[in-house]
């Protein structure tokens, strides 16, 4: 089945810096792609995701770009503020209704 | 967040009793699913729905069972609970089986 491993585990960031995760899956057939934003305590929040006809796909200060041939996918957030603290998960989908889901990142932003 | 709910949010039972945890979705969607969280492990699915009484197993489906009489209701049932079930365990609901929408969280411990 699929497998998606996610980098760094923690990553703590200057508030105005920019922040990187990435995430490599193993199934060539995936083809869909989403990240989430769990605040503590709280529920995952789909932030933004992309599809594997599309290379790169911006929402204000969030982007993700993806790589088939590589088989990673990374989120960037520019300008992070305080509010942007949270676990990020990304996760993949052949394009069905399963989703496999990375072990997550603490970003902690610092002011 | 898609008019998902979960009950209860918190629960403490025994190792050996009967457990089950609701969702109820208001958004008419047929797909739901089950999944739990752990440190380190991210989001597992356990068992998920394409329909009312069509279900199917997921990653982690040992010891639970589901069944969905209605579009809008999914339970999640661990029939004889044990500790190694202790987790957070999340709902969640599509239209067409990709994204994903999840609920609140419900709150396991077996002692």
């Amino acid at each position: 089945g699929e497998n998606v491993e996610q980098h760094p585990s923690t990553l703590s960031v200057q508030e105005g810096d920019s922040a990187v995760i990435k995430c490599t899956y193993s199934d060539s057939a995936s083809n869909y792609f989403p990240w989430y934003k769990q605040e503590l305590g709280k529920r995952p929040q789909l932030i933004i995701d992309i599809r594997s006809n599309v290379g790169e796909k911006k929402d204000q200060r969030i982007a993700v770009t993806l790589n088939k041939t590589a088989k990673h996918f990374s989120l960037h957030i520019t300008e992070t503020q305080p509010e942007d603290s949270a676990v990020y998960f990304c996760a993949a989908s052949k394009g069905g209704n399963m989703l496999t889901f990375g072990g997550g990142t603490r970003l902690m932003v610092k002011p | 967040d898609a008019g998902i709910t979960q009950s209860p949010r918190h629960k403490v039972t025994e190792t050996g009793t009967p457990v089950t945890l609701r969702c109820h979705q208001t958004e008419n969607h047929r797909y739901m699913y089950w999944y739990r969280q752990d440190p380190g492990h991210g989001l597992r699915l356990i068992h998920y729905s394409y329909g009312v009484k069509d279900t199917d197993k997921g990653e982690v489906s040992d010891g639970y069972s589901v069944s969905r009489s209605k579009t809008e209701d999914f339970l999640l049932t661990l029939e004889s609970a044990t500790s190694s079930q202790t987790s957070v365990y999340f709902c969640a609901s599509s239209d067409a089986g990709l994204p994903q929408y999840f609920g609140p969280g419900t709150r396991l411990t077996v002692l």
